[in-house]
């Protein structure tokens, strides 16, 4: 499987944009890049993912650099409830399963 | 949260006790998961179903074994108890495909085997 390498801790100031980095070098063309996060004694949840292009939703946005190589989690304002293990994981086209990390855990400060 | 539960959510018991959790789940989702998240590291995939009666292992699946008899639920049995199975389990679904596939969790389970 392809790996993920992430920050082991970042910190960010509450009402900031937070960008959580992942580089994928080994990712394959077929492989999609998922984002998780798992707030303190909860199960991980679902953040958002993409292929190839940016994408938006209500929680973030992922940016997907032009080689594929490596992508960005962007929070674009931070708050308190925010503060989780982000996880960075690469899904292939014929899997269905999820290789974790150990993520990077973001402390957002008041 | 994808009607998912589990249940006990949290469970004491001693070395050598047969041990059985609950995962259930209301929406006729294929394919289930149960993984297992120690302090301080990510989740690890113990053993899935993609469909009843069958089941394959991941990564840590010694020591384990499930059964699906029916869609909706998916049992994780530890026929003996260790200390080392001391963790938090927790059971996920599968929805969608074709690399789009995005998994939700339940609210876990903690197991402490004394």
């Amino acid at each position: 499987d392809a790996k993920t390498t992430q920050p082991n801790s970042m910190e960010s100031n509450e009402e900031e944009p937070v960008h959580l980095p992942c580089n994928h070098s080994t990712i394959s063309g077929t492989d999609y890049i998922h984002w998780y996060r798992q707030l303190p004694s909860q199960g991980p949840e679902y953040v958002i993912h993409g292929l190839t292009s940016n994408v938006n939703n209500r929680m973030a946005s992922l940016a997907i650099a032009e080689d594929r190589k490596s992508s960005t989690l962007i929070l674009h304002r931070a708050t308190l409830r925010d503060a989780a293990v982000y996880y960075c994981i690469l899904v292939s086209g014929s899997a269905r399963q999820l290789t974790f990390g150990s993520g990077t855990q973001l402390t957002v400060l008041p | 949260d994808a009607g998912i539960t589990q249940s006990p959510r949290h469970k004491v018991t001693e070395t050598g006790t047969p041990v059985t959790l609950r995962c259930h789940q209301t929406e006729n989702h294929r394919y289930m998961y149960w993984y297992r998240q120690d302090p301080g590291h990510g989740l690890r995939l113990i053993h899935y179903s993609y469909g009843v009666k069958d089941t394959d292992k991941g990564e840590v699946s010694d020591g384990y074994s499930v059964s699906r008899s029916k869609t909706e639920d998916f049992l994780l049995t530890l026929e003996s108890a260790t200390s080392s199975q001391t963790s938090v389990y927790f059971c996920a679904i599968n929805s969608g495909q074709g690399g789009q596939e995005t998994q939700y969790f339940g609210p876990g389970t903690r197991l402490l085997v004394l």
